[in-house]
C-alpha cells in the first residue's frame, strides 16, 4: 500500500537554527498538508498546499514557516529560526481530493534545545 | 466551545466488550467526518470515513447525526490490538481548495486481557 514518507524521523536542533522537514506524499495525490502535535496535545493544522501554492494556513504558520514543493515528489516544511515552542511531532499528509481522507506520514519528531 | 469535542477517557474494557465513542462538532458547515486511530507516539491512521447513512467495517460502525452535530464510533468484540487513542476528525470548510482537518483531543481505549 502506498504511503507518505517523512525524513528525518528525529531532528535535534539548537534554538535559532533553521530546519527543513521533508516529505514524499503518495504519488497520485494532489493535496498536501502539514500538521503538528505537541506532546500530550491534539493534532493541529499548520498549512495546506494545492496547485503549487498555499491554500490555507493557520495562525501558527507565521513568517518563520514556509513550504515548498521543489520537484514532482518532495514537499518540505522550513522553519527559519526555531524556538523552543516549535518542539513537536510534525506530520505530513496528502490526499486525492479536498473532501477525501488524508493519509499521514509517520512524522518527524523535532526537538529544539 | 471546542470545535470538536470528545470524552478523553480512558475507557478500560475487557476483551470482547462493546465500546462506544461519542463526538460533537460545532461547525454546521462541516462536510467531511472521519475516525482516525493513533497509537502512542505514532501518526494518525484513518479508521473510517463517516456518512449520514452510517457505515460499517467489520467490528466497527460509525454514525453521523447532522441535526445534532454528533458522530459516534462503536467497536464490537474488542481486541487487545484495539488499544489506542481514537480521534474524531472534522473538516472546517474555508472556501479554499483544500480540506483543513480539525482534530478532537482523542479518546484513549485500553482493552484488558
Amino acid at each position: 500500500e502506498p504511503e507518505v514518507t517523512q525524513t528525518p524521523s528525529h531532528q535535534v536542533t539548537q534554538m535559532g537554527q533553521e530546519v527543513i522537514l521533508r516529505c514524499v506524499p503518495i504519488s497520485n495525490h494532489l493535496y498536501f498538508y502539514w500538521y503538528r502535535q505537541i506532546l500530550g496535545q491534539k493534532v493541529e493544522f499548520l498549512v495546506s498546499f494545492y496547485n503549487n501554492e498555499i491554500s490555507e494556513k493557520s495562525e501558527i504558520f507565521d513568517d518563520q514557516f514556509s513550504v515548498e514543493r521543489p520537484d514532482g515528489s518532495n514537499f518540505t516544511l522550513k522553519i527559519r529560526s526555531t524556538k523552543l515552542e516549535d518542539s513537536a511531532m510534525y506530520f505530513c499528509a496528502s490526499g486525492t481530493a479536498s473532501n477525501q481522507p488524508q493519509h499521514f506520514g509517520d512524522g518527524t519528531r523535532l526537538s529544539i534545545l | 466551545r471546542k470545535e470538536v469535542e470528545q470524552d478523553p477517557g480512558p475507557f478500560n474494557v475487557p476483551e470482547g466488550a462493546t465500546v462506544a465513542f461519542n463526538c460533537t462538532y460545532s461547525n454546521s458547515a462541516s462536510q467531511s467526518f472521519f475516525w482516525y486511530r493513533q497509537d502512542c507516539r505514532k501518526e494518525p491512521k484513518l479508521l473510517m470515513s463517516v456518512y449520514s447513512s452510517g457505515n460499517e467495517d467489520g467490528r466497527f460502525t460509525a454514525q453521523l447525526n447532522r441535526a445534532s452535530q454528533y458522530i459516534s464510533l462503536l467497536i464490537r468484540d474488542s481486541k487487545l490490538s484495539d488499544s489506542a487513542t481514537y480521534l474524531c476528525v472534522v473538516n472546517r470548510p474555508q472556501g479554499g481548495a483544500t480540506n483543513k482537518l480539525i482534530f478532537g483531543t482523542g479518546t484513549l481505549l485500553a482493552v484488558q486481557p
